[in-house]
């Protein structure tokens, strides 16, 4: 079956380090992919993993490891308008994109 | 502006109802989906298409149908046969190669009373 897990929720302060983190059970993996959504908005596209690694990206960066099923979405230096959720998704297969259920992260000053 | 525009961002209507989203984008891509998104939940692909006049069923295509008459437009229709339609939906487009990152339109949100 297809399954990714997020944490539901996080909390942190301005200016801090968080760790976002998404494990995945897919039938192919062809890249992840790391989404932003603000509550009622359109996610926007964040990253994109396919090899192991890290891929660095202003304040945020993200990690892969393919034989654990793992990734993770950091965010550095923490601001307020980062309060969203933050959505992991795996292309499998041709065209099907399995998204996880989001964690909503909440800034607080 | 390149970008995906969705029409309306609210819509309501009677149970029984069918109800067609609008999907147009001038982004040139090939590829196009719709997904449904209700209150804590990932999103849920309805159907995907990856060229003209050719559309796959995702993970929860029932109640629900499409048509890709163009390259740039791909409409949803929610038919009385969608037994729980009240949910906030969301198209998106993307190339048909490479990265293939999606770009989402602002989204519908229907509401069926």
């Amino acid at each position: 079956g297809q399954n990714i897990d997020q944490p539901t929720e996080m909390t942190a302060t301005e200016g801090a380090i968080v760790q976002i983190n998404c494990t995945y059970q897919t039938s192919g993996f062809n890249g992840l992919f790391w989404y932003q959504q603000h509550a009622g908005e359109a996610p926007t596209f964040l990253s994109y993993n396919v090899l192991d690694g890290l891929e660095e990206k202003g304040r945020f960066s993200s990690f892969l490891s393919r034989s654990k099923g793992y990734s993770y979405l950091l965010l550095k230096e923490l601001q307020m308008k980062d309060s969203a959720s933050y959505l992991c998704a795996v292309r499998d297969f041709g065209q099907n994109f399995v998204f996880g259920p989001g964690t909503r992260l909440s800034v607080l000053p | 502006d390149g970008g995906i525009t969705q029409s309306p961002k609210y819509l309501f209507r009677k149970e029984g109802q069918n109800v067609t989203l609008s999907c147009e984008q001038n982004l040139n891509h090939d590829a196009m989906y719709w997904y449904r998104q209700d209150p804590g939940q990932g999103l849920r692909l309805i159907y995907y298409s990856q060229i003209v006049n050719d559309f796959q069923k995702g993970d929860i295509a029932e109640g629900y149908s499409v048509s890709r008459e163009k390259k740039e437009s791909f409409p949803l229709t929610v038919t009385s046969a969608q037994k729980n339609p009240t949910a906030f939906y969301l198209c998106a487009s993307s190339i048909a190669e490479g990265r293939r990152e999606q770009f989402f339109g602002p989204g519908t949100r229907l509401t069926v009373l």
